[in-house]
């Protein structure tokens, strides 16, 4: 099993851009949560799918944030129109029936 | 929303040293994790441990969840377990929302 799989790696854009980060859950496994990494913020959950389907999005900072779960293997997170203070480390994360959080290496986004 | 606190906030320590990170919680829950987060900033997933003891190699955790604590032990540490170690917690039943805790930054000096 190749893992989570996150593209892209890094994102450079400018203030207004919009931003589409993806993933790829690991087969099987019916929960996907993306989570943002700051200094002054640590870790935070955005939004968590169970079996592609939104069950929290409490934690999507505004409306310029969108994320979406086509289908089992595909998610994505959307930020529009992007501001210099959404850089930050984006993380996607899987977990099957075992509750073991599988992360993917994660999105480094600057927006200058 | 449950509250969780790592310590010490900072560790340095010589190679081949043992060492012991807390994690305390402010809730009964019934998901723990323990992660590492390597200098290249990929997080690895060491334990899940809601209850009781696990060891795996030079690692070992246990979880006191009536005491709303768990530890994660190090023993003669190497220069690759440097990074942050993170606990995260969630209460589960419907609640699937790991809440992590701010870290513990582990340098390991040859």
């Amino acid at each position: 099993d190749a893992g989570v799989i996150q593209s892209p790696r890094h994102e450079v854009t400018e203030m207004g851009q919009e931003v589409t980060l993806r993933c790829k859950p690991i087969s099987g496994h019916d929960y996907l949560f993306w989570y943002r990494q700051t200094m002054m913020r640590g870790l935070e959950l955005l939004i968590y799918f169970n079996n592609n389907v939104p069950i929290d999005d409490s934690g999507m900072p505004e409306d310029r944030f969108s994320a979406k779960m086509p289908n089992a293997s595909f998610s994505t997170l959307k930020i529009q129109p992007s501001e210099p203070r959404d850089s930050a480390v984006y993380f996607c994360a899987s977990r099957g029936t075992h509750n073991v959080l599988t992360f993917g290496a994660g999105s480094r986004l600057t927006v200058l | 929303g449950i509250q969780v606190e790592q310590s010490p906030p900072d560790l340095i320590l010589q190679e081949g040293a043992n060492s012991t990170l807390r994690c305390n919680f402010s809730d009964s829950v019934n998901n723990l994790q323990w992660f590492h987060q390597n200098p290249w900033g990929q997080l690895i997933n060491l334990f899940y441990i809601p209850s009781g003891t696990k060891q795996n190699g030079r690692l070992s955790a246990t979880t006191v969840a009536t005491e709303r604590y768990s530890l994660l032990y190090i023993s003669s540490s190497q220069t690759t377990d440097s990074g942050v170690y993170f606990c995260a917690v969630s209460r589960g039943f419907g609640n699937e929302k790991l809440t992590f805790g701010t870290g513990t930054r582990l340098t390991i000096i040859p």
